[in-house]
């Protein structure tokens, strides 16, 4: 089956250690989405890629960062994960063209705790 | 500036009735709407979208939608609720011609058997 896939699904780091989330997806989609969602909150959009175009969101703080190596794969890099970045990332793929966006299919997430 | 509004944080409701979980809008345009669900500790799954077309949308779990122009509204109907329904759910607007979605906050659904 097609789907969106987050790994690991529980991510525990300590204060100040670099961490990398990962998503990769078999829907072929050419937009690809990292969510922030804390405790039962709507997800906070960090930034997404429309193929190659990376597009940050203006509030996403600097010590968020990503990657998109290729089509099926992204990456979320958490340089120095405070204890306020401790939340549940959400990836997100859909297909856009023609100036059309069609819908967005969310992976599992990972839950991420800083110590 | 676009938003969506969820007026109700709770929805408690008994297993076999009628369940709706409203859903209002404010974004310029015709927008997409769309409602996901969310289980504890899982992602957003997507239950149904209006693009155009029939005002009365129907998705996946027996779950509809009915959209309102006049009003802004989407809200998310169910002719008979089941405990497997307790879950929190979100309404969601895309803008024509954007790529990204406006979130409501949330309702959370609370099915008693």
């Amino acid at each position: 089956d097609a789907m969106v896939i987050q790994n690991p699904r529980y991510q525990v780091t300590q204060f100040g250690k670099p961490v990398t989330l990962s998503c990769s997806q078999t829907l072929n989609h050419n937009v690809m989405y990292w969510y922030q969602q804390k405790s039962s909150q709507a997800p906070k959009l960090l930034f997404h890629y429309y193929d190659k175009d990376f597009n940050n969101e203006a509030d996403t703080p600097d010590n968020f960062q990503s990657r998109r190596p290729n089509t099926s794969f992204c990456f979320l890099d958490i340089r120095s994960p405070g204890l306020g970045d401790a939340a549940m990332y959400l990836c997100a793929t859909s297909r856009e063209s023609s100036g059309r966006t069609d819908t967005q299919y969310f992976g599992p997430g990972t839950r991420l705790t800083v110590l | 500036a676009q938003s969506v509004a969820q007026p109700e944080d709770q929805v408690n409701v008994a297993e076999g009735n009628p369940l709706t979980v409203k859903c209002t809008y404010s974004v310029s345009g015709n927008p997409y709407l769309f409602w996901y669900v969310q289980y504890p500790n899982r992602g957003l799954q997507f239950l149904l979208k209006y693009i155009t077309g029939d005002n009365l949308v129907k998705g996946s779990y027996g779950f509809e939608a009915e959209f309102n122009k006049s009003q802004t509204s989407f809200h998310l109907k169910k002719p008979s609720a089941l405990v497997s329904d307790s879950a929190l759910y979100f309404c969601a607007v895309l803008r024509r011609g954007y790529s990204t979605l406006t979130f409501g906050k949330g309702t959370m659904l609370l099915v008693s058997p």
